[in-house]
């Protein structure tokens, strides 16, 4: 796994507010999609791991969807509270069990 | 039930320097993996520990060593520093299974090199 995308780089959203995230990644040699959520001065936190295609995963507000054959994974944030304001990271492992991990995005919710 | 510990959390050093970074793994986990997170960007995988030995290994030089101890807790070592060294250094714990199991993070030392 050499290359995970995520987009947007950074969003703004209103209390209240529903918002969604994509990861990209090489289809090929993949393994497992990992979410997680990092809070600044925080460690980062575990959300999601998933390897199916067609995988879905809920916790709480916080759901995540699997694509494996065109590359891609959603993670959808309903109902955006403050205190979901941190820096979503998503990380590719392949057949190694390294991780590869997008750039974030970080999530700013306004009360 | 603690999870990963790292140490310390913050460290200055200055060019040419040796530097240690200490990581103790959540409890009943094995295998421990270290990644370095320069500014803007993501986590980057500098190598992974399991059984004491050195099983996977990142696009990093050998600069970067590390150590792993009976009781499963690592060290990582970075010699000869450069400036571009500066990032903060992530520790993660898991269990040894193939790439599904989830790989649990420390806090992170913030390493400054001047």
């Amino acid at each position: 796994i050499l290359n995970v995308e995520q987009s947007p780089q950074s969003l703004h959203v209103q209390e209240g507010d529903s918002t969604n995230f994509t990861c990209s990644f090489p289809s090929s040699n993949f393994y497992a999609l990992h979410w997680y959520r990092w809070e600044t001065a925080k460690s980062p936190e575990a959300l999601f791991v998933m390897t199916l295609n067609g995988d879905e995963k809920k916790k709480g507000r916080i759901s995540a969807t699997l694509n494996t054959k065109e590359g891609y994974s959603y993670l959808y944030i309903k109902g955006s509270q403050p205190e979901d304001s941190a820096t979503y990271l998503c990380a590719a492992s392949g057949s190694a069990r390294q991780l590869t991990f997008g750039s974030g995005t970080q999530l700013t919710v306004l009360p | 039930d603690a999870g990963v510990t790292q140490s310390p959390t913050h460290l200055i050093k200055t060019r040419g320097q040796q530097v240690t970074l200490r990581c103790s793994p959540k409890s009943g986990h094995d295998t421990v993996s270290w990644y370095q997170q320069a500014l803007g960007q993501g986590p980057q995988f500098i190598f992974q520990y399991y059984e004491e030995e050195e099983r996977q290994r990142g696009n990093f030089p050998d600069r970067f060593s590390g150590h792993q101890f009976p009781n499963y807790s690592s060290e990582l070592n970075v010699n000869a520093l450069l400036l571009g060294d500066s990032a903060l250094y992530l520790c993660a714990s898991s269990q040894d299974r193939i790439g599904t199991d989830t790989q649990y993070f420390g806090p992170g030392t913030r390493l400054t090199v001047l």
